[in-house]
């Protein structure tokens, strides 16, 4: 199993830019999490999906974040107007059954706003 | 809220050293789960533990429970080099996740 593959790895953009980070699940995983890690705030939970439905969004910060989960295999969390203060490590990891279960994460996508 | 918080911040030690990691939490769980971090890496799962257990083992890892202190602790024997990471627990509760903070263990050849 090639486990949770997250894209892109890094990603650089300049502030008021959209970005999308990308996110596949591993194989028959029914749960997705997207997280955020700083230094300052440690590891926010941002979103959960639970066969493709959004149950707690409550971590998002605010409307500019927005995350989609169109199928069983793919999932965006997207920024847009994205600012400085969104710069971090994104992490996106899955889970087989309701979602309180064992989590496998992604490598994450280190964040860049200018 | 039922962060868990783990101490101590920063743990340095000899190879071959036991390290030990503990982690506090504020309301009821259903089970609690530590993780690694090595650098510039996702989490990788260690181990869970239930609430209705009170010790549990894997490998060089050894963790233990005490529900009416709500705290564990996480005991890696024998260290190695390829041990430093970051250490986090995680509780769950019936619809959650949280995440502590984490240790960060450097193990010195």
């Amino acid at each position: 199993d090639a486990g949770v593959i997250q894209s892109p790895r890094h990603e650089v953009t300049e502030m008021g830019q959209e970005v999308t980070l990308r996110c596949k699940p591993i194989s028959g995983h029914n749960s997705l999490f997207w997280y955020r890690q700083t230094m300052m705030r440690g590891l926010e939970l941002l979103i959960y999906f639970n066969n493709n439905v959004p149950i707690d969004d409550s971590g998002m910060p605010e409307d500019r974040f927005s995350a989609k989960m169109p199928n069983a295999s793919f999932s965006t969390l997207k920024i847009q107007p994205s600012e400085p203060r969104d710069s971090a490590v994104y992490f996106c990891a899955s889970s087989l059954g309701q979602g309180w279960n064992i989590q496998y994460f992604g490598a994450g996508t280190r964040l860049s706003v200018l | 809220s039922q962060q868990g918080e783990e101490d101590p911040q920063a743990l340095s030690i000899q190879e071959g050293e036991n390290a030990t990691m503990n982690c506090s939490y504020k309301t009821s769980i259903n089970n609690l789960q530590w993780y690694r971090q090595n650098s510039g890496r996702g989490l990788v799962h260690l181990i869970l533990i239930r609430s209705n257990e009170r010790e549990k083992h894997s490998g060089r890892l050894r963790v233990t429970l005490d529900t009416s202190k709500k705290s564990s602790s996480l005991l890696i024997t024998a260290s190695r080099a390829a041990d430093t990471a970051s250490y986090f627990c995680a509780t769950t509760g019936a619809n959650n996740l949280f995440f502590g903070t984490g240790t960060r263990l450097t193990v010195i050849p």
